[in-house]
């Protein structure tokens, strides 16, 4: 079957640092992405990666391990509007079908002041 | 400005009615997808659709049809069959076939739908 993982809840404060981590078990894989969702509004993409490394963009950093099945999203200086759900997502063949995405239940990340 | 517009924002119905959400990309995108998204859950993907008139069940198709008459429409239609209707709908596109690469999904606003 498949499978993504990812805390449910984090929180942290304004300035730092954070790490939302995701584990996934699928049945192929085609990349991962990250998405950030505001509640009650659309997820927006935040990251892609296919390769194993760091991708690195501005604030937000994210890495990948496909041997580990693994990777995570790093968010530096955070700010009080980082306060959203993360979504972790893979790309799996499915039904025949390029492209489809699996995706975690999200990571609800709280920024304190 | 190009979009994905999902509407209405949202939408109430009495339990045995039919409903359609509308779903229009200004993409030109050939792919297009349903998620449904509960409390607590990842979005679980509901029906999907590679190019025009021809689509595929996700994972959650029981209770719900679609169309895809034109490359820019998608519509969703919640039936009564449809056990749990109430939740949070996102409609999303995407390029596909060998163009797809790091080609993210695009969400449109969502329709949160209330079913009593």
């Amino acid at each position: 079957g498949q499978n993504i993982d990812q805390p449910t809840e984090m929180t942290a404060t304004e300035g730092a640092i954070v790490q939302i981590n995701c584990t996934y078990q699928t049945s192929g894989f085609n990349g991962l992405f990250w998405y950030q969702q505001h509640a009650g509004e659309a997820p927006t993409f935040l990251s892609y990666n296919v390769l194993d490394g760091l991708e690195e963009k501005g604030r937000f950093s994210s890495f990948l391990s496909r041997s580990k099945g693994y990777s995570y999203l790093l968010l530096k200086e955070l700010q009080m509007k980082d306060s959203a759900s993360y979504l972790c997502a893979v790309r799996v063949n499915y039904g025949g079908s390029q492209g489809n995405l699996i995706f975690g239940k999200g990571t609800k990340l709280s920024v304190k002041p | 400005d190009g979009g994905i517009t999902q509407s209405p924002k949202y939408l109430f119905r009495k339990e045995g009615q039919n409903v359609t959400l509308s779903c229009e990309q200004n993409l030109n995108h050939d792919a297009m997808y349903w998620y449904r998204q509960d409390p607590g859950q990842g979005l679980r993907l509901i029906y999907y659709s590679q190019i025009v008139n021809d689509f595929q069940k996700g994972d959650i198709a029981e209770g719900y049809s679609v169309s895809r008459e034109k490359k820019e429409s998608f519509p969703l239609t919640v039936t009564s069959a449809q056990k749990n209707p109430t939740a949070f709908y996102l409609c999303a596109s995407s390029t596909s076939g060998i163009l797809l690469g790091n080609s993210p999904l695009h969400f449109g606003n969502g329709t949160r739908l209330t079913v009593t």
